[in-house]
């Protein structure tokens, strides 16, 4: 079974600093690797997603970095603000699965006024 | 464009009864999947299926736990003499026509088994 493997469990992070989250993949076929945001009580939220033909990719204060060689990727938040407190779960394609994402067993974001 | 809608949101049932859980995906998707996700755990897959198919049932457990998608009507999955173990979030999560890892989750269903 595929794994992929979220560090830290939980951040805390003060407002206006950068919050970085790592993920860890085994299997190099994977060709897709999304972030989702949850609040509690709520479904999770796609948030920004990224292919390996690219090391990199930005949506406003999120940005993916993606790490080929070393089967890593991050998700770092820019200027994180309190309303960005929630779980955050990095995935990827399950192989030998028809579509079904793999996910890391998330981490909690605290960001301090 | 409405998104990902699952009902109910709140169910809870005694031990041994059926719990039937729905999911209405985007408009424009044909691709559901459902997810099962613990306290403090990441999404656990469960099943993916298309209008009147079963794709992919790896991640069901093998007794009580069923799953359909209709022609017309939600998806649903259907959980049979439930017990406490079973109590957990459920989300569906939708994808376009093509099967594409682009997936769009509903709010969920939290079950409680008393």
């Amino acid at each position: 079974q595929q794994q992929v493997k979220q560090s830290p469990q939980s951040l805390i992070v003060q407002k206006g600093g950068i919050s970085i989250i790592n993920c860890a993949y085994e299997n190099t076929a994977f060709d897709y690797f999304p972030w989702y945001q949850q609040f509690p009580g709520k479904g999770p939220a796609l948030l920004i997603a990224i292919r390996p033909d690219v090391s990199e990719k930005k949506e406003g204060r999120f940005t993916i970095s993606f790490n080929k060689s070393a089967k890593q990727f991050s998700l770092h938040i820019m200027d994180s603000q309190p309303g960005d407190s929630a779980t955050y779960f990095c995935a990827a394609p399950s192989t030998g699965g028809q579509g079904n994402l793999i996910f890391g067993k998330g981490t909690k974001l605290s960001v301090k006024p | 464009n409405a998104g990902v809608m699952q009902n109910p949101r709140h169910l809870v049932r005694r031990r041994g009864q059926e719990a039937r859980l729905r999911c209405s995906p985007m408009k424009g998707h044909s691709h559901v999947y459902w997810y099962r996700q613990l306290p403090e755990e990441g999404l656990k897959f469960m099943v993916y299926l298309q209008k009147e198919n079963i794709i992919d049932e790896s991640g069901m457990p093998k007794e009580r736990f069923s799953a359909e998608f209709p022609k017309e009507g939600p998806s649903i999955l259907r959980i049979q003499q439930v017990v406490r173990g079973d109590s957990a979030a459920y989300f569906c999560a939708s994808s376009p026509v093509s099967p594409t890892y682009e997936q769009y989750f509903g709010p969920g269903t939290r079950l409680t088994v008393t």
